[in-house]
C-alpha cells in the first residue's frame, strides 16, 4: 500500500523567513495531494492541494511543488507568521480525488517572532 | 465551504462505558465519510470508511465489533466505541467530501479519555 514519508519533524524558522516541508511517497499510482494544518486539539485544516497533472500551485504565500517522476512534493511557506505555527501533514490519496487518505508523520512549525 | 461538525468535543467516562461520537456534515450531503484516530503527537490513521446506507469497510487491525459505525443518513455518521477501556483512548476525527473529487473536509475531532 501506499507510504508517505515527511520530513522534517520539527521546523523552527523567524518570522518572515520561509520554510520548506517534503514528502515523499510510495505508490505510483496516487494522484492527489492535499496538505493540512492542524492547530492543537482541532481537526486538520486544508491548506492546500496539488493533483499529479500539475507541477505547481500557488495560493498567496503558500506553493506546493510536484515531482511525480522522483515521487515528492514539498509545501513552501514565504514570509511566515507566528500563526503559522501548527502541525503540518502533507498525504496521498491512493485511491484518487481525494479519498482515503494516507497521511505523513507531521511536521511541528514554530514561528519566532 | 464545506463543513464538517462532530459531537461532543471531549468524553471522559469509566472503563467498560460505550461512547458515541457524531459526525454530520453541515451544508452538504456525503455518502462517504471517514474515520480517523490519532495518538498524541502523532499521524492521523484511517480506521474505517462509512458508507451510507450499507455496511462501513474497516482497514486492518481495526475491530469492527468494537467500533461500530453507522452511517444512516446522508449527513450523519455515527462511531461507538464499545465496552471502551484506557487504550481506546485517543483523539477521534471524521471526514467527508461533497464530491469524490473534492477536497476531504474534517471535523474538529473528539478527545476521548477512559479512566
Amino acid at each position: 500500500g501506499e507510504n508517505v514519508e515527511q520530513h522534517p519533524s520539527t521546523l523552527s524558522v523567524q518570522e518572515g523567513d520561509s520554510a520548506v516541508i517534503k514528502c515523499t511517497y510510495s505508490d505510483s499510482a496516487s494522484n492527489y495531494f492535499p496538505w493540512y494544518k492542524q492547530e492543537l486539539g482541532k481537526g486538520p485544516q486544508l491548506i492546500i492541494d496539488i493533483r499529479s497533472n500539475v507541477g505547481e500551485k500557488k495560493d498567496q504565500r503558500i506553493a506546493v511543488t510536484l515531482n511525480k517522476t522522483a515521487k515528492h512534493f514539498s509545501l513552501h511557506i514565504t514570509e511566515t507568521q507566528p500563526e503559522d505555527s501548527a502541525v503540518y501533514f502533507c498525504a496521498a490519496d491512493p485511491m484518487e480525488y481525494g479519498n482515503k487518505l494516507v497521511f505523513g508523520a507531521g511536521t511541528i512549525l514554530r514561528v519566532k517572532s | 465551504g464545506a463543513v464538517v461538525s462532530q459531537h461532543p468535543s471531549r468524553v471522559i467516562c469509566k472503563s467498560g462505558t460505550s461512547v458515541k461520537i457524531e459526525c454530520r456534515s453541515l451544508d452538504f450531503q456525503a455518502t462517504t465519510m471517514f474515520w480517523y484516530r490519532q495518538f498524541p503527537k502523532q499521524s492521523l490513521m484511517l480506521m474505517a470508511t462509512s458508507n451510507e446506507g450499507s455496511k462501513a469497510t474497516y482497514e486492518q487491525g481495526v475491530e469492527k465489533d468494537k467500533f461500530l459505525i453507522n452511517h444512516a443518513s446522508l449527513t450523519l455518521s455515527t462511531l461507538t466505541v464499545t465496552s471502551a477501556h484506557p487504550e481506546d483512548s485517543s483523539f477521534y476525527i471524521c471526514s467527508a467530501s461533497p464530491r469524490s473529487d473534492q477536497p476531504q473536509h474534517f471535523g474538529d475531532g473528539t478527545r476521548l479519555s477512559i479512566l
